[in-house]
């Protein structure tokens, strides 16, 4: 396995649009996905294979990858939407976590 | 309602046991596989074993490989978590989550998402 690496911390104000990054050395070959976790909850899945959407998660929530960079992409960021983001990936029967991004709405 | 619901979590010393549960509700548990994934207070995620829909396969980590054993149930509602000869580094909040996975993570066509977790079984190993 390898190490998947994101930025410690991630500042927007409301309604812009940010991103986090996820990077990885052979993430160009393999599905990201993406976990929302607000403080004292637990993780939900926001974006699996790299794009695509579960039922429920608002349309605002996008996923892209070129090369060895997964990013999530939050569009008009809502106060609601402060919370830790974690990447994760599946390599040789091993599930990688990225070590997470809190992302602050100022 | 999709539902896991963890238990069986407490306070043991270095080198007991503990079995915690995945209880799953508004599904077939064994049309899924289940995953296990802790984290410490503060800290990030980690994930820990799975197992495959028919329960005929799992995978752990390298941390527990050989101390935790994860199996389902005859009835196929519950999972289990076997945990022994735990240590202080065991300590951390445990949660099991509904599971898609294909392959072994060495093709292109591989995945592997979670996509129902439950609300976590506090785990505790001190002396």
């Amino acid at each position: 396995s390898y190490d998947l690496t994101q930025p410690p911390s991630v500042s927007v104000s409301p309604g812009q649009t940010t991103s986090v990054t996820c990077f990885g050395n052979e993430l160009e070959y393999k599905y990201v996905s993406w976990y929302q976790q607000s403080p004292g909850q637990s993780p939900v899945l926001v974006i699996h294979q790299d794009y695509k959407r579960p039922s429920g998660i608002p349309e605002r929530f996008s996923g892209s990858k070129s090369g060895h960079t997964a990013t999530l992409t939050i569009s008009g960021t809502q106060a609601m939407d402060e919370a830790e983001y974690y990447c994760q990936a599946w390599d040789r029967f091993t599930v990688m976590f990225g070590g997470g991004t809190k992302l602050t709405v100022l | 309602d999709v539902q896991l619901v963890e238990s069986g979590g407490g306070f043991v010393q270095p080198g007991g046991s503990l079995r915690l549960s995945c209880a799953a509700s508004g599904f077939i548990l064994s049309s899924y596989a289940v995953s296990w994934v802790r984290q410490v207070p503060g800290k990030g995620l980690e994930w820990v074993s799975v197992i495959s829909a028919n329960g005929g396969s799992t995978y752990y980590a390298d941390s527990v490989k050989g101390r935790f054993t994860l199996s389902k149930d005859s009835a196929e509602t519950t999972a289990y978590l076997e945990m022994n000869s735990l240590r202080a580094e065991d300590t951390a909040v445990y949660y099991c989550a509904k599971t898609y996975y294909f392959g072994s993570g060495t093709s292109v066509a591989d995945y592997y998402y979670m996509d129902v977790w439950g609300k976590g079984t506090t785990v505790t190993v001190s002396s």
